[in-house]
């Protein structure tokens, strides 16, 4: 099994949709990030948390809002889904040292 | 404030030829520096990272990366290109002096292409 699950792999949706996206974890990390993938923009932070009790907003944060369910569950909703929010969705998950991220396989979503 | 740049988009090379992908940064302070691979329909993985230490890095796969405070510089080398090489390649930085979150930024991305 992998060690960073993102589920769904793909979804289209409509625009105004309430949409959730799920990430779970085995590393056994306290630290969990949802990052945004748009062609030659690269990776984007959304939210991030360190902890269940912590939650924070990243550089993109509008239309989008974050549940931290566990320390190995943490979602990521588009309340109501808009076309611009068409994209690649990446969980990762990091401990608290300086050793790299752990990426989910990503979630390509289509908003239309 | 932390920044990298990933000045070319895309880099071809012949298989069998060195390959270099180049990465530039900026921080207020001694960076954390970080090289990503994303083949098609996956997420990143980790290649190699600088701390501290030996300026040349060794990573994963045969990649290595030297680190060049004066040109603050962390280019992506191999000696030997290989077609499986072909994916897009991603450096990050993380400034320790920044203090709170420590979360690296990501640059834009270069796109790899071995040529059989």
């Amino acid at each position: 099994d992998a060690d960073v699950t993102q589920t769904p792999r793909n979804r289209i949706t409509k625009t105004g949709k309430r949409i959730m996206l799920e990430c779970s974890q085995t590393k056994g990390h306290d630290r969990m990030y949802w990052y945004r993938q748009d062609p030659g923009l690269g990776l984007r932070l959304i939210y991030y948390s360190f902890d269940v009790k912590d939650i924070n907003k990243g550089e993109i944060s509008d239309g989008y809002s974050v549940s931290r369910q566990a320390q190995a569950k943490f979602s990521l909703s588009l309340e109501s889904a808009i076309p611009n929010q068409t994209a690649l969705y990446f969980c990762a998950t990091s401990d608290i040292g300086v050793k790299g991220y752990t990426f989910g396989s990503g979630t390509r979503l289509t908003v239309v | 404030a932390q920044s990298v740049a990933q000045p070319e988009d895309q880099v071809n090379v012949a298989e069998g030829n060195p390959l270099t992908v180049k990465c530039t940064y900026s921080v207020s302070g001694n960076p954390y520096l970080f090289w990503y691979v994303q083949y098609p329909n996956r997420g990143l993985q980790f290649l190699l990272k600088y701390i501290t230490g030996d300026n040349l890095v060794k990573g994963s796969y045969g990649f290595e990366a030297e680190f060049n405070k004066s040109q603050t510089s962390f280019h992506l080398k191999k000696p030997s290109a290989l077609v499986s090489d072909s994916a897009l390649y991603f450096c990050a930085v993380r400034d320790p002096a920044s203090g709170g979150s420590y979360i690296p930024t990501f640059g834009r991305g270069t796109s790899l292409i071995v040529h059989p």
